[in-house]
């Protein structure tokens, strides 16, 4: 059973909207979460990071908010631009061993 | 530019055959690890090493060997490939933070 869900495999959005892309997680114990974008034929690179202790983590234009109530994450893309296209993936972490859990990833495609 | 290096890129093998995917890192990190990637199924653990001289089995050890040479280096180990491992593999590091430094992946197919 997943512990990490990314409902959404993909989504479609124009060239300098807002993408919203969502991460819901089962274990009230996760206390650290993270996004990660790929681009065909490279590994995942690290975009941005939140605690537990916070609900908002901002970085230029890419922002985390996490709902711990809701045990739901979501990555917020604005504006979003066609470089932005990739697949992108919610990881969390439970504990010190700094072993990450992974969702399935959700293909943003953003159109010109 | 520092990073993780995997070795190599590309790989086709016969039924059978073995073959090692050579990975390393000049980070400095404690914790390497081995995924793999296919279709509709994210990224999933093939084995990691919190440290240099432990081994830990992941979701999907099944047909792997790991080695941790040192701290720099940590090697996946296919003894008798099978279709089903036909894959993209990741591995990647990870010091004090949680980030996770990948490699660039190695993609295998076993025919």
């Amino acid at each position: 059973d997943q512990q990490v869900k990314q409902n959404s495999p993909s989504l479609s959005v124009q060239e300098g909207r807002i993408s919203i892309l969502n991460c819901d997680y089962t274990n009230s114990m996760f206390d650290y979460f993270l996004w990660y974008k790929k681009y065909p034929a490279e590994g995942p690179t690290f975009l941005i990071s939140i605690s537990s202790i916070k609900d908002k983590n901002e970085d230029g234009r890419f922002t985390v908010f996490l709902n711990k109530s809701a045990k739901h994450l979501s990555l917020h893309i604005v504006p979003s631009q066609p470089g932005d296209s990739a697949v992108y993936f919610c990881a969390v972490s439970a504990g010190n061993n700094r072993k990450l859990i992974w969702g399935l990833g959700t293909s943003l495609a953003v159109n010109p | 530019n520092a990073g993780v290096t995997q070795t190599p890129k590309f790989q086709v093998l016969k039924t059978g055959q073995s073959m090692t995917l050579q990975c390393a890192q000049d980070m400095n990190h404690n914790s390497m690890y081995w995924y793999r990637q296919d279709p509709g199924m994210g990224l999933r653990l093939i084995y990691y090493s919190a440290s240099e001289g432990t081994t830990d089995k992941g979701e999907v050890p099944n047909g792997y060997n790991v080695s941790r040479l040192n701290k720099r280096e940590f090697s996946l180990r296919l003894e008798s490939a099978a279709p089903s491992q036909t894959s993209v593999y990741f591995c990647a590091s990870s010091g004090l933070n949680y980030g996770y430094t990948f490699g660039s992946g190695t993609r295998l197919t076993v025919v």
